[in-house]
């Protein structure tokens, strides 16, 4: 299957930490990427391959991946990391199917 | 630096046609596969299909299939995604996004990609 599955909705309290999972087939032969969007924005990525930041993306954000499961941490959340987030990975097939997104609530 | 400018806003009615236009600057067009993704309103992202610039080549969403044509034209570095017979579900941004890997090195690895950078989306609503 090239479905990825997220939760709808996660939440967390200020500077603690988080972890927003995807689950798949795919992902246990192809590296998720994660992507933050923020409303009325282009989603921005924020990790790659096994765990890599684009230039600009603080170190709070982190990725792994074990089986079937990628998650994305947030360590030591903050307010403007308020936003949806989405996985995508490829798949055998050369597809790109994108998760459900994730709504990060920061209380 | 590396950037994607997509054409304006569209309105159209049911059944027409769109197409959307994505110029690249910063970088060899040839070099990355584009993506195209939509997103409708309220809802999560949506991934349409790929081209290949330097050969043409595409692969499409199953979804879209028979409804979405990818294009290029290399000399002024710019994407296109014309969506065909179009429907009031078909209103969303949609937005392409260049593949942050080389081809060469996509080809090499193997079991990664991602999306980078991202155009500033277009919206396009379908309406009678």
């Amino acid at each position: 299957s090239s479905e990825l599955t997220q939760d709808p909705a996660v939440s967390v309290a200020l500077g603690q930490t988080v972890r927003i999972t995807c689950q798949g087939d795919s992902l246990r032969s192809y590296y998720a990427s994660w992507y933050q969007q923020k409303p009325g924005q282009a989603p921005v990525l924020v990790i790659y391959g096994k765990n890599n930041r684009p230039s600009g993306i603080p170190d709070r954000f982190s990725g792994s991946s074990s089986g079937n499961t990628a998650s994305l941490t947030i360590t030591g959340a903050q307010a403007e990391d308020e936003a949806d987030y989405y996985c995508n990975s490829r798949d055998s097939s050369g597809n790109h199917p994108f998760g459900g997104g994730t709504k990060l609530t920061v209380l | 630096q590396v950037q994607l400018v997509q054409s304006g806003a569209e309105v159209k009615k049911p059944g027409a046609s769109v197409k959307v236009s994505c110029k690249a600057s910063g970088y060899t067009f040839t070099g990355y596969y584009m993506h195209w993704v939509r997103q409708a309103p309220g809802q999560g992202l949506e991934w349409m299909g790929w081209i290949n610039p330097n050969s043409g080549g595409t692969n499409y969403a199953q979804k879209f299939q028979g409804r979405v044509t990818m294009t290029r034209d290399t000399s002024i570095s710019t994407a296109y995604m014309e969506l065909s017979r179009l429907r009031s579900d078909d209103t969303a941004v949609y937005y392409c996004a260049r593949e942050g890997i080389t081809m060469i090195d996509r080809d090499l690895t193997g079991d990664q990609d991602w999306f980078d950078p991202w155009g500033q989306g277009t919206l396009v609503t379908v309406s009678s």
